[in-house]
């Protein structure tokens, strides 16, 4: 069962576009969301994360919008640029006591931002 | 810091064979996890572990064991070598559940084939 949507598979933009990527989730008991970054050959990295008390968050080029009645959340990315193709892949965590976990990645989006 | 060092970086093994994946790292972080990573199949958690002496499966254990005798050195062993194991595996590891700016810290990652 899969618990976290992601799509599209893959996107490709201009330079200076504005890609999105959006996710939904299933369970209402998460409540951090967080998004990684992957580029080729690297482990993915944390870029922005979200609280379902906000409904938005903006780290420099980065913007998380949260709709806590759909359970979507997406991903855009302002003015993106060729640096930004990566591998985006969104998350959704339920924070508990020590000792237990649960954190459940969709299966990631590939962006190309071409010249 | 070096973060999460994984090692070896490239194997391909035959059926049937064994090996162990290592990861160490030096954040003195107690979580420590093991992903595995399929072309458009996201990451799909094998084990954990929330502190030495401590694992636990994850969503796809099946095939795959660990060990956790110290907080830095969380080791995978693969027993009996399967083609379904041809992946990319990760190593990751956080310092703490419950805090909401505690993100996951990624190895580079080992690609395995298995033939």
């Amino acid at each position: 069962q899969q618990q976290v949507k992601q799509s599209p598979q893959s996107l490709i933009v201009q330079k200076g576009g504005i890609p999105i990527i959006n996710c939904a989730y299933e369970n209402t008991a998460f409540d951090y969301f967080p998004w990684y970054q992957q580029f080729p050959g690297k482990g993915p990295a944390l870029l922005i994360a979200i609280r379902p008390d906000v409904s938005e968050k903006k780290e420099g080029r980065f913007t998380i919008s949260f709709n806590k009645s759909a359970k979507q959340f997406s991903l855009h990315i302002m003015d993106s640029q060729p640096g930004d193709s990566a591998t985006y892949f969104c998350a959704a965590t339920r924070y508990q006591t020590a000792g237990s976990y649960q954190l459940t990645f969709g299966k990631g989006t590939k962006l190309s931002v071409i010249p | 810091n070096a973060g999460v060092t994984q090692t070896p970086k490239f194997r391909i093994l035959k059926i049937g064979q064994s090996m162990t994946l290592q990861c160490t790292q030096d954040m003195n972080h107690n979580y420590m996890y093991w992903y595995r990573q399929d072309p458009g199949m996201g990451l799909k958690l094998i084990y954990y572990s929330v502190g030495a002496g401590i694992t636990d499966k994850g969503e796809v254990p099946n095939g795959y064991n660990v060990s956790r005798s110290t907080t830095e050195d969380f080791p995978l062993r693969l027993e009996l070598a399967a083609p379904s194991q041809t992946s990319v595996y990760f190593c990751a590891s956080d310092t703490d559940r419950s805090s909401y700016n505690s993100p996951l810290h990624f190895g580079n990652g080992t690609r395995l084939t298995v033939t």
